[in-house]
């Protein structure tokens, strides 16, 4: 069964500095890999998504993440943060048959104006 | 075009009281699934639902939870005799083919309250 780790429950970043959100994965194959950001009250929404390819993907709002296959990572980041990149980030795994997400259990943000 | 829709986005129930969610996936989108949020925790899987067929119910409680997705009509999540545990945010997605590349659009969540 696939799991996902996010190491940091808590980060704290000032406005215009660079961000790095931790992933780690465990699945046997070739994992989708999705990061979702979740405003307060909020659903989620897909920032950027992994399945095959260049391993450097882009995504919304300025952000990218790098999957590494021999690290089992897929860690988001961002060069400057915006106050408004406050929110919770949600790495999540889908298995090949493509129903299920398993996610991490989130990384809340707060950027220091 | 019109998002994932839910509906109440808030549900305030007395223990032994019966919830019931609803989810209407985007225009084009036959895949449904539900996903339970506790607080403080990610996502959880609950079901998958194509129309009018369970594909896969692993994380479902066993007891007193059920889901449909009829031909007609919104996807029901149904929660019989609520116990203050259920208290959660339910989160529904869709997409339009269970495959692993397509991601899943999320609705609003509903927020259930069980007093």
């Amino acid at each position: 069964a696939q799991s996902v780790t996010q190491p940091d429950i808590h980060i704290t970043v000032s406005e215009g500095a660079s961000l790095e959100l931790r992933c780690n994965y465990s699945y046997g194959a070739t994992p989708y890999l999705f990061w979702y950001v979740q405003s307060p009250g909020q659903g989620l929404q897909l920032l950027l998504k992994y399945f095959s390819g260049d391993t450097l993907v882009q995504g919304i709002k300025g952000f990218e993440a790098e999957f590494k296959r021999s690290q089992s990572s897929f860690n988001l980041r961002k060069p400057s943060v915006h106050w408004s990149d406050a929110a919770e980030y949600f790495c999540a795994v889908g298995a090949g048959g493509g129903n299920k997400l398993t996610f991490g259990t989130g990384t809340q943000l707060k950027v220091e104006l | 075009n019109a998002g994932v829709m839910q509906n109440p986005r808030h549900l305030v129930r007395r223990r032994g009281q019966e919830a019931r969610l609803r989810c209407s996936p985007m225009k084009g989108h036959s895949h449904v699934y539900w996903y339970r949020q506790l607080p403080e925790e990610g996502l959880k899987f609950m079901v998958y639902l194509q129309k009018e067929n369970i594909i896969d119910e692993s994380g479902m409680p066993k007891e007193r939870f059920s889901a449909e997705f009829p031909k007609e009509g919104p996807s029901i999540l149904r929660i019989q005799q609520v116990v203050r545990g259920d208290s959660a945010a339910y989160f529904c997605a869709s997409s339009p083919n269970g495959q692993g590349r397509h991601e899943q659009y999320f609705g609003p969540g509903t927020r259930l309250t069980v007093t």
